[in-house]
């Protein structure tokens, strides 16, 4: 079935660090990719997505690629700040019958000073 | 505009008893969804509804976990009897609509721990 690998953490940076989060899926299709952010203390919040191939999504100075010959949809930042201290999902949506996100176990990054 | 709320927050039971938690996601949003998160894994969807119809509850455990969405607005989730396992956080979120599919809007959680 289909399925998302996601990087093992706890992932542990000194700020303006440069963060690489790494997520793969199972090659069943070509979903649209996700990535998911969980502030401590808040709900999930969508970060940032990527509907095809080739596509990069971006927000908050964060950005991912969606690359379909590696099945993968890498985070990457250049320079963290403290505040990027979270929880990151990466969700793969694979479409045609039941659509829905399937999240990857998550990784914590915490930025220190 | 008001985010998707739920209640309670937190809610702490023994094993056998039961446990219901409320949603009210945003204001138009058509579509709404029910997950779990165990700790240290990711939300694992329980059921989805596109207005008060359900769309996907392949992995709800239908002998102890019942959800409803009357009126296409609010919803309840329930679990009875409640077992150790499912100790976790309830997430509801919701989107807009089929179009917008992935771009879900989170509440809170509730934190649900059973001893």
């Amino acid at each position: 079935g289909n399925s998302v690998t996601q990087m093992e953490g706890p992932v542990t940076l000194s700020e303006e660090a440069f963060l690489t989060i790494n997520c793969t899926y199972t090659a069943t299709g070509y979903p649209s990719l996700f990535w998911y952010v969980q502030y401590p203390g808040e709900g999930l919040q969508l970060l940032l997505k990527a509907t095809k191939a080739d596509d990069k999504g971006s927000n908050k100075g964060f950005e991912a690629t969606y690359r379909k010959e590696t099945t993968s949809f890498h985070l990457e930042k250049g320079s963290v700040q403290v505040s990027d201290s979270a929880v990151y999902f990466c969700a793969p949506l694979w479409e045609g019958g039941s659509e829905k996100l399937v999240f990857g176990k998550g990784t914590k990054l915490t930025v220190n000073p | 505009e008001a985010g998707v709320a739920q209640s309670p927050r937190y809610k702490i039971i023994e094993k056998r008893q039961s446990v219901a938690f409320w949603c009210n996601p945003i204001s138009g949003h058509a579509t709404l969804y029910w997950y779990q998160q165990i700790l240290g894994q990711g939300p694992k969807l329980l059921i989805q509804f596109q207005n008060n119809g359900v769309v996907d509850d392949s992995q709800l455990p239908k002998d102890r976990f019942s959800a409803e969405r009357l009126k296409g607005v609010d919803s309840t989730l329930k679990i009875q009897p409640a077992k150790l396992e499912d100790s976790a956080v309830y997430l509801c979120a919701s989107s807009r609509s089929t179009m917008s599919l992935g771009e879900l809007f989170f509440g809170e959680g509730s934190r649900l721990t059973v001893l």
